[in-house]
Parts: C-alpha cells; structure tokens; sequence
C-alpha cells in the first residue's frame, strides 16, 4: 500500500513522452537545489543536484532547469517509463547551513 | 558500503506507549538528519546532529520526541506517550556534513499509533 501522497497533485503521461515537473522553491538564498524520487514504501532517493551557478544540468533521461528570477526548479524526464512511477521532491539548501526545505511533492503517473 | 538502515520497517503501538525507531546512517557519514512525513505531506525536519556538536532539536514537535546518537553512528528517535497524530513514517538521512552535500535517505518507519 501507499505510505506516503494519497493526496498529493498528480501528473499522468503516456509511457514513452516527455514529463516535467516543476516545484516553486521558497528562500531566494538558496543556492543547491536537489530532486529526489521516492517510490512507494522507501526513502527519497536521490536523481540530480544543481548549484545557482548554472541553469541547466542533465542527468541520464532527466535534466534540471533552474530559473533563479522567479525562484522556479523544475524536472524534465526523457521518454518516461513505468518505473518512473513515483513522488517526485524538490529540495533546497542555501551555502553554509545544514537545513533543506522540501516540496510537498508530485506524483508522477504513467500510462502504459 | 550499505546505505542508510532504520528499524522496524513498520512499528504500530497503542496511544500512551512508548516507542524508539533506530537509523543506521552510512559510513563516515557525519550528519544525520530525521524527519517525519505525514500522508501527502512533505517532508518535516525533526532534528539534526553532526559530529560532537550538540544537536539542533528545533524541529522536534513537543517534549514527547527526543533523540540520542552514539557518536557518529547509530541514531534513536523515541516518542513518548505516543498519539494518533504521531502516525507518520519516520525517515532518517545522512550525508557528510560538509555543507551543502547530498543526503541519503534510509527506507523509513511507518509508525501507527492507534
């Protein structure tokens, strides 16, 4: 059964097309920015990192877009499969500290 | 070397009870972070302990939540008199405390308090 995000916004894709994720991120300090998936019934498990030096990162299948202006991260997964079936997290952490705030997190739903 | 380990993987107890989550945080890992995370919630920082410093407990939610870790390894989480608005899973994360540095997180603890 589910352990976490019975209630949690949903996005559904065909198997094979492109998904985006996006997460507003709240202090304008932070400066690494981390996504994490988390599968039903585990612990976030990490995809990619980006620091606020750059924009973009790209990963196998995901890339990370960050947009500092309008505090704006988001997750591009390539040719998304079923076990891309997940929660998907955001978190940030600005330089120096210890603590991350997380996103609420999306679900990620795909069709076959 | 493994991961981040908790036990039990699955914890359900009686409201008044008494229970202790453990987390065995990866190796070498200095930092070891717990947090809660209710049902469609995110995730909600409890405490926080790195090396010998002393912990940050900012996020512990009352008096009934306490944690201890032996040095730089094993971590419990113990919740006294525990309430129905204590079920959540429990999940534990290390990292190697050098700032900003990823952390791994353990598989978690669904506790039920009924």
């Amino acid at each position: 059964g589910e352990s976490v995000g019975l209630h949690l916004p949903t996005l559904s894709v065909q198997e094979g097309d492109n998904s985006i994720i996006n997460c507003a991120y709240s202090n304008s300090a932070s400066d690494y920015f981390i996504w994490y998936k988390q599968e039903s019934g585990k612990g976030p498990q990490f995809i990619i990192d980006i620091r606020s030096n750059m924009d973009k990162r790209q990963g196998q299948r995901v890339t990370v877009l960050l947009n500092k202006t309008v505090k704006h991260l988001s997750l591009q997964i390539a040719a998304t499969q079923p076990g891309d079936s997940a929660v998907y997290f955001c978190a940030e952490n600005a330089s120096g500290t210890y603590k991350y705030i997380f996103g609420t997190g999306t679900r990620l739903k795909v069709l076959a | 070397g493994a991961g981040v380990s908790q036990s039990p993987s699955n914890k359900v107890t009686e409201k008044g009870k008494d229970v202790e989550l453990r987390c065995d945080p990866i190796s070498g890992h200095t930092a070891l972070y717990w947090y809660r995370q209710r049902l469609g919630q995110g995730l909600e920082f409890l405490i926080y302990f790195q090396g010998n410093s002393a912990p940050d407990k900012s996020g512990l939610p009352s008096d009934r939540f306490s944690a201890e870790r032996t040095g730089e390894s094993v971590s419990t989480l113990t919740i006294q008199r525990t309430q129905q608005e204590d079920s959540a899973v429990y999940l534990c994360a290390s990292s190697f405390g050098l700032g900003s540095d990823t952390q791994y997180f353990g598989p978690g603890t669904r506790l039920t308090v009924l």
